[in-house]
């Protein structure tokens, strides 16, 4: 069972379009964290949220966590080539144990020119 | 800083041979662990470490094992590589038992034929 389910598994727009990705679980987590991954690269983290009902913007990216701490989403205003990756979303359960991040499988995002 | 530095960036290794895949990281962070990458499956953990001394296995460790000697290195064994370990293999670190924001290294590309 796949604690975290992320969706769409693909997505492929124009560039200037909006879109926004998803991550749900039945799970509650303490945080939840997105990280975008290029080809050939690791991933690199964006944000962390931590409270219920939080939402944080860096540039043309929304994150918001859910109330329930369920679920979190992102959304990406005017999209450009750049955006182009492997957007993963990851949830901590409990504390004090780096065993307790799971992953979830991943939205992968082409922009095209 | 470096950050995180993996070597080598890729391997072809023959069935039932061994290799180490080593890992290094130069922030001085407590936490360390070896996730691995395949098509569909999301990014799992095999071992991680919570400091120098201390090893823990996670999802998927058979097969593996590791060491941490100092804070800096966490290198990753393969005893008996299987076609099934045919991966991409990322390390990654974070500051402490209470931060969870992981910082990737490159990765390790690993055939096994």
């Amino acid at each position: 069972t796949q604690l975290l389910e992320q969706s769409p598994q693909f997505l492929s727009i124009q560039e200037g379009e909006n879109l926004t990705v998803y991550c749900n679980s039945s799970s509650v987590f303490s945080s939840l964290q997105w990280y975008r991954q290029e080809p050939g690269e690791g991933p690199v983290l964006l944000v962390t949220v931590v409270t219920g009902g939080e939402v944080k913007k860096l540039k043309r990216l929304t994150f918001q966590f859910g109330d329930a701490r369920k679920d979190s989403s992102l959304h990406i205003t005017a999209a450009q080539p750049g955006d182009t990756g492997l957007y993963l979303c990851a949830g901590v359960r409990g504390k004090g144990s780096q065993g307790n991040l799971i992953f979830g499988k991943g939205t992968k995002l082409s922009v095209k020119p | 800083n470096a950050g995180v530095t993996q070597t080598p960036k890729f391997q072809v290794l023959k069935t039932g041979q061994s290799m180490t895949l080593q890992c290094a990281q130069d922030m001085n962070h407590e936490y360390m662990s070896w996730y691995r990458q395949d098509p569909g499956m999301g990014l799992r953990l095999i071992h991680y470490s919570v400091g120098a001394g201390i090893t823990d296995q996670g999802e998927v460790p058979n097969g593996y094992n590791v060491s941490r000697s100092t804070t800096e290195d966490f290198p990753l064994r393969l005893l008996s590589a299987a076609p099934s370990q045919t991966s991409v293999y990322f390390c990654a670190s974070s500051r402490d038992r209470s931060h969870y924001e992981q910082y990737f290294g490159p990765g390790t590309r690993l055939t096994v034929t």
